[in-house]
């Protein structure tokens, strides 16, 4: 199993331009989540889905997009990249049944710098 | 709004010490506490987590003591080695989402 996977893992782009980060995961989870990470802020929820046609905004949902494609993947898109989107996003696909309460499991980030 | 904050940013600690993160929260709607470990280049994975109705976890060299009354929870790493050394998250998630609110993270380096 590869787990979690992210295309691509470095990414420079130029304010202005946009681009989609893909993430794929293969343990047949119900949830998938987009983070960014950014120094002294921790980990930061962009968009969620909960199930396969459902998501959600996160903490930080402005100037990004989200599209559930189907149970295994998870795209997010940045329309018009800025400089303050300049970070490290990881994808993370969970499983839940009832009220436990299921790991997250992560991929291996995307690297994105906007000049 | 940081719902969960987490304290030193960075620790040093020598080989064979005790390693000792914390962590403060506010929602008393969080029922569930995870600690994620973090090595550079690689997505965080989870390392221990608590639920409130217990006051401890151990789990080899890592435990986690949990404070209801203070709200608080910290991570104590013994006989830290410098294998260790990574940056750690501590998370709080409640029962009625399926989100988890994240800290700020602590860079522990582990002198040999």
């Amino acid at each position: 199993n590869a787990g979690v996977t992210q295309t691509p893992k470095f990414q420079v782009l130029k304010t202005g331009q946009s681009m989609t980060l893909q993430c794929a995961q293969d343990m047949n989870h119900n949830s998938m989540y987009w983070y960014r990470q950014d120094p002294g802020m921790g980990l930061r929820l962009i968009y969620y889905s909960a199930s396969e046609g459902t998501t959600d905004k996160g903490e930080v949902p402005n100037g990004y997009n989200v599209s559930r494609l189907n149970k295994r993947e998870f795209s997010l898109r940045l329309e018009s990249a800025a400089p303050s989107q300049t970070s490290v996003y990881f994808c993370a696909s969970s499983e839940r049944v009832g009220r436990t309460y299921n790991e997250q499991f992560f991929g291996p980030g995307t690297r994105l710098t906007v000049l | 709004q940081q719902q969960v904050k987490q304290s030193p940013q960075s620790l040093i600690v020598q080989k064979g010490g005790i390693s000792i993160i914390n962590c403060a929260y506010e929602n008393t709607a969080f029922d569930y506490f995870p600690w994620y470990q973090q090595f550079p280049g690689k997505g965080p994975a989870l390392l221990i987590a608590i639920r409130p109705d217990v006051s401890e976890k151990k789990e080899g060299r890592f435990t986690i003591s949990f404070n209801k009354s203070a709200k608080q929870f910290s991570l104590h790493i013994m006989d830290s080695q410098p294998g260790d050394s990574a940056t750690y998250f501590c998370a709080a998630q409640w029962g009625g989402a399926q989100k988890l609110v994240f800290g700020q993270g602590t860079r522990l380096t582990i002198n040999p």
